[in-house]
């Protein structure tokens, strides 16, 4: 039982590039949810699904994208990187508790 | 809107002390409360967790009891170990499925 997959681990972007953060869970959890993790910030939850086809907003979603076309897979899209978007970035899911998975470190130069 | 307010830290302690991390709560529903902890390189684990008042949490030697009339939910253990060194975040979670952090407390432990 895998859990909660990201990739990639780390990444390291220039300014202006796009890219996806890959999330997955064999969980057959129905909500997910991306958070990121800044120093003295905590985690702050950028957008979360409660299920195929629906997302939400969360306390930071500007400059991320998400969409949910299965229940497994809950995808994290940066259009035009910026480096206030230097972090480390968490898919979750719930079932029972909350399962996170490990990050990925993202570095914008 | 919902908030967690959590001792910053760092906090260093030598083995065998007496730990606790005080967490404090602000909710407009009856919270669910949680305690989750980050070793170095990895993700959150759920450590513990209380769903109603008085109820307490606890796992590893780690503790905290739901008080709902100070709104607090503050981690204790009796004897750290140099393997308890992590970064410890305070949450909750009032219905919906959003999960609201502390800004989390790092705890070095020395030998």
């Amino acid at each position: 039982n895998a859990g909660v997959t990201q990739t990639p681990k780390f990444q390291v972007l220039k300014t202006g590039q796009s890219m996806t953060l890959q999330c997955a869970q064999d969980m057959n959890h129905e909500y997910m949810s991306w958070y990121r993790q800044d120093p003295g910030m905590g985690l702050r939850l950028i957008h979360y699904s409660v299920g195929a086809g629906i997302t939400d907003q969360g306390e930071v979603p500007n400059g991320y994208n998400v969409s949910r076309s299965t229940t497994e897979d809950f995808p994290l899209r940066l259009l035009s990187a910026a480096p206030s978007q230097t972090s480390v970035y968490f898919c979750a899911s719930r079932g029972y508790g909350y399962t996170f998975g490990s990050g990925t470190r993202l570095t914008v130069v | 809107g919902d908030s967690v307010t959590q001792m910053e830290g760092p906090v260093t302690l030598s083995e065998e002390a007496f730990l606790t991390i005080n967490c404090t709560y602000t909710a407009t529903g009856y919270p669910s409360l949680f305690w989750y902890v980050q070793y170095p390189g990895e993700g959150l684990q759920l450590l513990l967790k209380a769903t109603k008042a008085d109820d307490k949490g606890s796992n590893k030697g780690f503790e905290a009891t739901y008080r709902k009339e100070t709104t607090s939910f503050h981690l204790e253990k009796g004897s750290v170990q140099v393997s308890d060194s992590a970064v410890y975040f305070c949450a909750l979670s009032v219905g919906s499925e959003k999960l609201v952090f502390g800004k989390g407390t790092k705890l070095t432990v020395n030998p």
